[in-house]
């Protein structure tokens, strides 16, 4: 079936840093998300994207965090700088339609550690 | 804001055996979509089935769930367990304004022979 992929699997980095994480969506997806999963923990919804903007957003989804998909490349979640509180795994989906029973397809997820 | 209870972290049972997953939920909002996904180790979550109207069975690789508007609730079962379903599952709801997903804890499956 159609495949969500997600690059790296895993990423250490130092807090404060900027870490990107990468999510190749299905290829005629045209609605895009994030969510995050503490240890633990359900899986959280930080952000829905389309069209080359923020549909909607958690309170999750800090400012210290963006998302953008220039010309067709991954969809990317980018936070800067991190903190403890974002390590997690971070699962990207994607959707053909919008709302009601649509189907959102995921990612294998990345595992994020903020030392 | 909307929440889902899966009141069951584990379930382990015998191959063979029927199984049933609770999920409840509570939402403001006159519409819920109910989901369930399955999540195999080392694999994408990924749909098993969804909700239909109130009270009506929707059906899929053995799975079956009735959404019951009364009671809030869209519990999984299955009649006869087998070895694969050993997976870790999450009940899920979107509301007719969101478009995110609103997940549950998540049920562990463990099934032996």
């Amino acid at each position: 079936g159609p495949k969500v992929l997600q690059i790296p699997s895993h990423q250490i980095i130092d807090m404060g840093q900027m870490v990107t994480l990468n999510c190749d969506p299905v290829s005629n997806h045209l609605y895009f998300y994030w969510y995050k999963q503490i240890l633990g923990q359900q899986m959280e919804f930080l952000v829905n994207f389309y069209n080359g903007k923020v549909m909607e957003k958690s309170k999750l989804f800090k400012d210290q965090f963006s998302v953008e998909r220039p010309d067709g490349s991954y969809f990317t979640l980018k936070i800067q700088p991190t903190a403890l509180e974002d390590s997690a795994v971070y699962f990207c989906a994607s959707s053909f339609r919008l709302g009601g029973y649509a189907e959102q397809f995921f990612g294998p997820g990345t595992r994020l550690t903020v030392l | 804001g909307d929440s889902v209870t899966q009141k069951e972290g584990l379930v382990t049972l015998t191959e063979g055996l029927p199984v049933m997953l609770n999920c409840t939920y509570q939402t403001i909002y006159s519409n819920a979509f109910l989901f369930w996904y399955v999540h195999y180790l080392n694999e994408s979550p990924r749909l098993l089935l969804k909700s239909s109207t109130d009270n009506k069975r929707t059906e899929h690789q053995g799975f079956h769930a009735t959404l019951h508007k009364s009671s809030s609730s869209f519990h999984l079962q299955k009649s006869s367990a087998q070895l694969s379903d050993s997976a870790l599952y999450y009940c899920a709801l979107r509301n007719n304004y969101a478009q995110g997903l609103t997940f549950g804890l998540g049920t562990r499956v463990s099934v032996f022979p």
